[in-house]
């Protein structure tokens, strides 16, 4: 399966500040995916970033918000823009590996926001 | 759209004790399953999908799921849990090219 190395792995920004968290991946990938995770919560799905296009957002995140970049098939940004508290998550990227997606979603580490 | 339930927020097991977490899903066509485990401070760790085939899948660390489609369930087990078990469990759906739909998750204690 593919590996994420994602960066930061954890920042401390402040409030009404921009962070942009990368994401590269070992090989080429169709699909990338960001999620938030809030403290003590689930995983949900931001967007999905296909190299290319622009990238498709969940009810409830739009782009001013999210921007997200993919430049090409190994690369994916997330930015969170005008941060406030309610940010503080954990960010994860995501990509599906195999055709039909047979070796499942492989996720990198994360970053730790912490807004102040 | 899909969804995924995991009714039970905590569960408590003793060591050695057999272990079965719960997961409902709904969506419309079959579904791609799968169970994520997430120790404290840790990535995601997939322990096993489901894609087509035989219903009963095998994972990593010892662990098992079997699909019933009549039940619309992905159910989680272990026949004896380590105390090194303890971790957040995630039950997820996907749909075709989407992304994961994750259900709420379980924290599992291990108590000794």
């Amino acid at each position: 399966s593919a590996v994420i190395s994602q960066k930061p792995s954890r920042d401390i920004c402040q409030r009404g500040t921009s962070l942009t968290i990368q994401c590269q991946v070992d090989s080429q990938v169709t699909m990338m995916f960001w999620y938030r995770q809030q403290p003590g919560q689930s995983l949900t799905l931001i967007a999905t970033a296909n190299q290319g296009s622009e990238a498709t957002y969940e009810s409830g995140f739009v782009i001013d918000k999210f921007p997200i970049s993919r430049p090409n098939l190994t690369f994916s940004t997330l930015t969170v823009s005008n941060m406030s508290p309610e940010d503080s998550s954990i960010y994860l990227c995501s990509v599906a590996g195999g055709t039909a997606y047979n070796y499942g979603y492989t996720f990198g580490s994360g970053t730790r926001l912490t807004v102040v | 759209a899909q969804s995924v339930t995991q009714p039970d927020i905590h569960i408590t097991v003793s060591e050695g004790a057999s272990l079965e977490l719960r997961c409902n899903y709904s969506y419309g066509a079959t579904p791609y399953l799968f169970w994520y485990v997430q120790s404290p401070g840790q990535g995601l760790q997939l322990l096993l999908k489901y894609f087509s085939g035989d219903t009963l899948v095998q994972g990593i660390k010892g662990f098992e799921a079997e699909f019933k489609r009549s039940q619309s369930s992905f159910n989680l087990r272990k026949p004896s849990v380590h105390w090194s078990d303890a971790a957040e469990y995630f039950c997820a759906v996907a749909g075709g090219a989407d992304g994961l739909t994750f259900g709420k998750g379980t924290h599992l204690i291990i108590q000794p």
